[in-house]
């Protein structure tokens, strides 16, 4: 089982359209969880963290699952602007070292 | 908003070279880290480091790499002898607690011909 799995996408979706994204994690001992957003040949950046009580910022919203093991970003009334690389990143304890889940693409269409 | 800034953007280099990629992280940050990404695939994990020291390595950071922090301000990444495996993007990232999300960089592009 990969460290940090994600769906592959890409997801193809119109504007105004919610979108959700899935990432299991398979290390228990993961302590930080944090959504980035990654342009075409930029950094990432920093989305949002994800707590246990599950948390919103805008139109985004993160849930966590510590016992499945699972995270999730939903994102509400797409925008054009939303079209990037959606990261899922694992920290284990202490925060120190940090695993990547390989992406998913979304596309948002006019 | 305070940045990361990283030098230069892009490397060339030949194989069997040393290179020095330079990071200045922000300011008030206790955290530094460094990434790659070769081209297509996921951000990796290469090294972590705080209070003047190494926390964390992955697999991937052998002898071939060293970190420093020669001053105050600056945060080096030695990769020794380079490899044509080594041509990728070297993010550098800080962040002020180990659990708080960290920024990156733009990124050095090394190319290892």
């Amino acid at each position: 089982r990969k460290e940090v799995e994600q769906d592959p996408g890409p997801f193809n979706v119109p504007e105004g359209a919610t979108v959700a994204f899935n990432c299991t994690y398979s290390n228990s001992a993961s302590q930080s969880f944090f959504w980035y957003r990654q342009d075409c040949r930029k950094e990432p950046k920093l989305l949002m963290s994800v707590y246990s009580s599950g948390n919103e910022d805008g139109r985004f919203t993160a849930q966590l699952n510590r016992a499945s093991q699972y995270i999730s970003l939903l994102i509400r009334d797409s925008k054009l602007s939303d079209s990037a690389t959606y990261l899922c990143v694992v920290a284990a304890t202490g925060g120190f070292k940090t695993i990547f889940g390989a992406g998913t693409r979304l596309f948002v269409k006019a | 908003e305070p940045e990361v800034t990283q030098t230069p953007s892009h490397q060339v280099t030949q194989m069997g070279q040393e290179v020095i990629l330079r990071c200045v992280p922000i300011s008030n940050h206790l955290y530094f880290y460094w990434y790659r990404q070769i081209l297509g695939q996921k951000v990796e994990f290469l090294v972590s480091f705080y209070n003047n020291e190494i926390s964390e390595k992955s697999e991937i950071f052998d002898d071939q790499f060293s970190v420093e922090r020669p001053d105050g301000s600056n945060f080096t990444l030695k990769i020794r002898s380079t490899k044509l495996e080594d041509s990728a993007m070297y993010f550098c990232a800080s962040s002020e607690e180990a659990r708080r999300g960290y920024t990156f960089g733009s990124g050095t592009r090394l190319t290892v011909v």
